[in-house]
């Protein structure tokens, strides 16, 4: 069956330093990836999908990146972190048929 | 792209009471209709889903209807629980490798 793992799961970071998320999936192949925030109490905002290596699409501009270096691992990064930044990361994955998207845990960022 | 609005915001029923979520859609080509629930802290999770060549699903207490002509769906809670106690999230797709868009959530609690 399949997994989708995110690490951290929580993290406290201070304003300007840089950021790296993680996420990998188990148990597919060539699966579409993306990155998702949630701020306090909001919805769901769409910050960067991929559908394969090296390809990546920005929904959203910020200073926020995102890398996909192999298939099922999927990278969020900031060089320099914003108070703004702060809130639920989530990194969900899709099959390229219609179906479900799947989260991982989350990652809980605050930064100070 | 497609939008994806949702109400109420937030909602608020008695225990053994039905509550009803209402979404509408954009995009004419979306076919595919998911609804998340998100526990505190915790990831969505898939609760039903539906797709356009459907009117109606039902699961237990949970039940979603589409109405395609007129680009809305609905979520149906039947005899609801405080279990049932979260933020419930909408979302449109087709199938390829676009996203998902997720409506705004809806807040509901259900008082004992």
């Amino acid at each position: 069956s399949q997994t989708i793992h995110q690490w951290p799961a929580t993290l406290v970071q201070p304003v300007g330093s840089p950021l790296s998320l993680e996420c990998t999936v188990e148990g597919t192949s060539n699966p579409n990836l993306y990155w998702y925030r949630q701020a306090a109490g909001r919805g769901l905002q769409l910050l960067f999908y991929s559908v394969g290596i090296g390809q990546i699409s920005s929904e959203v501009p910020q200073n926020l990146s995102a890398s996909r270096p192999q298939d099922r691992q999927f990278i969020l990064s900031s060089k320099k972190l914003l108070l703004s930044d702060s809130g639920f990361y989530l990194c969900a994955w899709r099959q390229t048929s219609n179906t479900e998207a799947f989260f991982g845990q989350g990652t809980r960022l605050t930064v100070v | 792209g497609e939008n994806v609005e949702q109400h109420p915001s937030t909602l608020s029923v008695q225990e053994g009471d039905s509550a009803v979520i209402k979404c509408t859609y954009s995009d004419s080509a979306s076919n595919y209709f998911p609804w998340y629930k998100q526990e505190l802290g915790k990831r969505p999770q898939l609760i039903i889903d539906i797709r356009s060549n459907v009117g109606e699903k039902k699961d237990q207490r949970i039940a979603v209807t589409l109405n395609k002509t007129a680009k809305h769906f609905s979520l149906h809670i039947t005899e609801t629980q405080p279990e049932d106690s979260a933020v419930y999230f909408c979302a449109a797709g087709t199938g390829g490798r676009r996203a998902l868009t997720f409506g705004s959530g809806t807040r509901l609690q259900v008082q004992p």
